[in-house]
């Protein structure tokens, strides 16, 4: 069962422009993973934020955690074509990793 | 360093055969991970191993499903009596341990159809 749900389901924006998008759960969490997904293959590590941390960057990534909230929002900064994909949030409870629907970003040259 | 790999990258089979597939896990990790991604569930979690430890199977949707892993290492996922509806991508994914500090890092995945 999916205990994420990743906000909106679909993105479409122009390049260099900034993309966010936005991920509730529902129980306690160890950590919250997000992950990038290109043609419904493989699933691509992004950033890992543990459940006492509230902001972490990497690259053009930022991650926020209000886990009072029990939300996750994912920022991609100056998108590019090379960005179009599907972004998952994961949830590990109990080291399994419960996964989202995903949002499908689009970047238009 | 070479990532995870999995084995066959597309699988076909029909209704009622056994299938078997393959993970190799990143060198050096002690945790592996299955979970598929059907369109209809999403990417769902199955079964995962850390050590010698007993494995966390709570995610098996049946006892067609079952995975053992040798020498901790390589594993493999069997499902026996396949059915439409195992139809779906299986990922295997693995880790330094099983720990809430360590990232997951996940194979291309093996695309299971069942006619």
């Amino acid at each position: 069962s999916q205990q994420g749900e990743e906000d909106p389901q679909a993105l479409s924006i122009q390049e260099g422009e900034n993309a966010t998008m936005n991920c509730s759960y529902k129980t306690s969490i160890n950590n919250l993973q997000w992950y990038r997904q290109n043609s419904g293959r493989g699933l691509v590590h992004l950033i890992l934020i543990r459940s006492n941390e509230r902001e972490k960057h990497s690259g053009r990534l930022r991650v926020t955690l209000d886990t009072s909230k029990k939300s996750s929002s994912l920022l991609i900064t100056a998108s590019r074509a090379a960005d179009t994909a599907s972004y998952f949030c994961a949830t590990d409870h109990d080291y399994k990793l419960s996964f989202g629907a995903g949002t499908t970003v689009t970047v238009r040259a | 360093g070479a990532g995870v790999s999995q084995s066959p990258s597309n699988k076909v089979t029909e209704k009622g055969k056994d299938v078997e597939l393959r993970c190799d896990p990143i060198s050096g990790h002690t945790a592996l991970y299955w979970y598929r991604q059907s369109l209809g569930q999403g990417l769902e979690f199955l079964i995962y191993f850390q050590g010698n430890s007993a494995p966390d199977k709570s995610g098996l949707p049946s006892d067609r499903f079952s995975a053992e892993r040798t020498g901790g290492s390589v594993s493999t996922l069997t499902i026996q009596r396949t059915q439409q509806e195992d139809s779906a991508v299986y990922l295997c994914a693995s880790s330094l341990e099983a720990s809430s500090y360590n990232e997951q890092f996940f194979g291309p995945g093996t695309r299971l159809t069942v006619l």
